[in-house]
């Protein structure tokens, strides 16, 4: 049961640099989401996906890119790391519908020096 | 725009206490509000709950929503410290995908 797997698990960029975060689901969902967690903020919805070739933007999607072009990968690429792009990311999967719980992976840290 | 307040920010307990997590929240088209267990990974789910005054429960954890109010209440009886983490809320409002606004969740510590 592998469920949402995100990698890498930790990384470390330098200011400019530019990276992908990867995401995959084994259990044919409709719905994927990014997600960054950031001390006494809570997650944040950067981008999400209701379907392959279908994205749309969240509550803070500026820095980061996505598309969808299966629908078990959810790519999440950061084009020119800044510092404030430090945070923890969470990859997460529903099926559609319309129940909405949310099934999270373990996580990404990121830090940009 | 969609608002989660959660209270308290922090909470410091022992075992055996009973402990509950407040959840206010702004909702345009509510859905459905949603409780997680966060430890050091990944949130995992609790409850989900979409009619008022239906309790929820799962062992000692349960949960009741007040939609008329704005609010949900997290309840665990007799703590244990595997209990510990951080507890989040969320909404699911808007278009039909049900996008998720979280708190900024309650840190649950349980001494023994």
């Amino acid at each position: 049961n592998a469920g949402v797997t995100q990698t890498p698990k930790f990384q470390v960029l330098k200011t400019g640099q530019s990276m992908t975060l990867q995401c995959a689901q084994d259990m044919n969902h409709e719905y994927m989401s990014w997600y960054r967690q950031d001390p006494g903020m809570g997650l944040r919805l950067i981008h999400y996906s209701v379907g392959a070739g279908i994205t749309d933007q969240g509550e803070v999607p500026n820095g980061y890119n996505v598309s969808r072009s299966t629908t078990e990968d959810f790519p999440l690429r950061l084009l020119s790391a800044a510092p404030s792009q430090t945070s923890v990311y969470f990859c997460a999967s529903r099926p559609g519908g319309g129940l909405n719980i949310q099934y999270f992976g373990a996580g990404t840290r990121l830090s940009v020096l | 725009e969609d608002k989660v307040v959660q209270s308290p920010l922090s909470l410091v307990v022992h075992e055996g206490d009973t402990v509950t997590l407040n959840c206010s929240y702004e909702v345009t088209n509510f859905r459905s509000l949603l409780w997680y267990k966060q430890e050091k990974k990944a949130p995992t789910f609790l409850f989900m709950l979409t009619s008022s005054g239906i309790e929820k429960k799962s062992g000692r954890l349960s949960s009741i929503l007040d939609k008329k109010e704005l609010f949900s209440i997290l309840n665990i009886t007799a703590t244990q410290t595997g209990d510990s983490a951080v507890y989040l809320c969320a909404i699911a409002g808007g278009t039909s995908y049900g996008k998720l606004t979280f708190g900024q969740g309650t840190i649950l510590t349980v001494h023994p």
